[in-house]
């Protein structure tokens, strides 16, 4: 079974620290997510990366940033945490098959709150 | 760009009744996956079930199947003899096969209780 950890379920943090979420992976996926999940907001992609290395802007990126140093491992930085990145954070990965409907597998997700 | 719309936002089935998710999406493309994706209370989200656009034959996985409109660009949820673990936040999702086609394009979600 693929499984896709991340490193904490609840975290709180203050104001201007900077945090780290954690995401790792299994399966060797190349493609790995990571979005945040509001009420009556659905989930909205941050950040992805196609690979080590690489990343790409999702629909919100702004006041976050990500680091895939290892294929594995996905990081997402909250550089100074504000009240308005209160959210849970779900990460996920896909492996990378040309064509064909291959699914997103998900993290249990990481509920920040910042005070 | 595309979108996805769940007109439901709370919906509430009898154990052992059928239920229907509505999603209606928009795209220009012609080829296309179509995901709905199940997240339990405090548990992780998985996949229900996925349409390839370019099958006519709607997808069934046992209890679960589709009802894919291409030309009404919709992809309906239904439930059949609904259990208790059913209940969740169902979660209707996009993703197309052209540029940017690495992401997922989500619905705001429908919460589905099953009442005993």
């Amino acid at each position: 079974d693929v499984k896709v950890t991340q490193s904490s379920r609840y975290l709180v943090k203050r104001t201007g620290e900077k945090v780290f979420l954690e995401c790792v992976q299994d399966m060797d996926h190349e493609n790995m997510f990571w979005y945040r999940q509001d009420p009556g907001l659905g989930l909205r992609l941050i950040y992805f990366s196609y690979d080590v290395k690489m990343k790409e802007k999702g629909d919100i990126p702004e006041g976050y940033s990500v680091s895939r140093e290892k294929k594995e491992r996905f990081s997402l930085i909250l550089e100074s945490a504000s009240t308005n990145q209160t959210s849970m954070y779900l990460c996920a990965s896909r492996p990378w098959l040309a064509g064909g409907p291959n699914e997103q597998f998900f993290g249990p997700g990481t509920r920040l709150t910042v005070l | 760009a595309q979108t996805v719309t769940q007109s439901q936002p709370e919906m509430s089935v009898q154990e052992a009744e059928t239920v229907t998710l509505s999603c209606t999406y928009d795209t220009s493309e012609s080829d296309y996956y179509l995901f709905w994706y199940k997240q339990p209370p405090s548990r992780q989200m998985i996949l229900v079930i996925r349409q390839e656009a370019y099958k006519q034959q709607n997808a069934t996985e046992n209890r679960f199947s589709v009802n894919f409109q291409k030309a009404a660009k919709s992809f309906s949820l239904k439930i059949s003899d609904s259990q208790l673990g059913d209940a969740a936040m169902y979660f209707c999702a996009y993703r197309g096969t052209q540029g940017g086609s690495e992401k997922l394009v989500f619905g705001k979600g429908t919460k589905l209780t099953v009442n005993p």
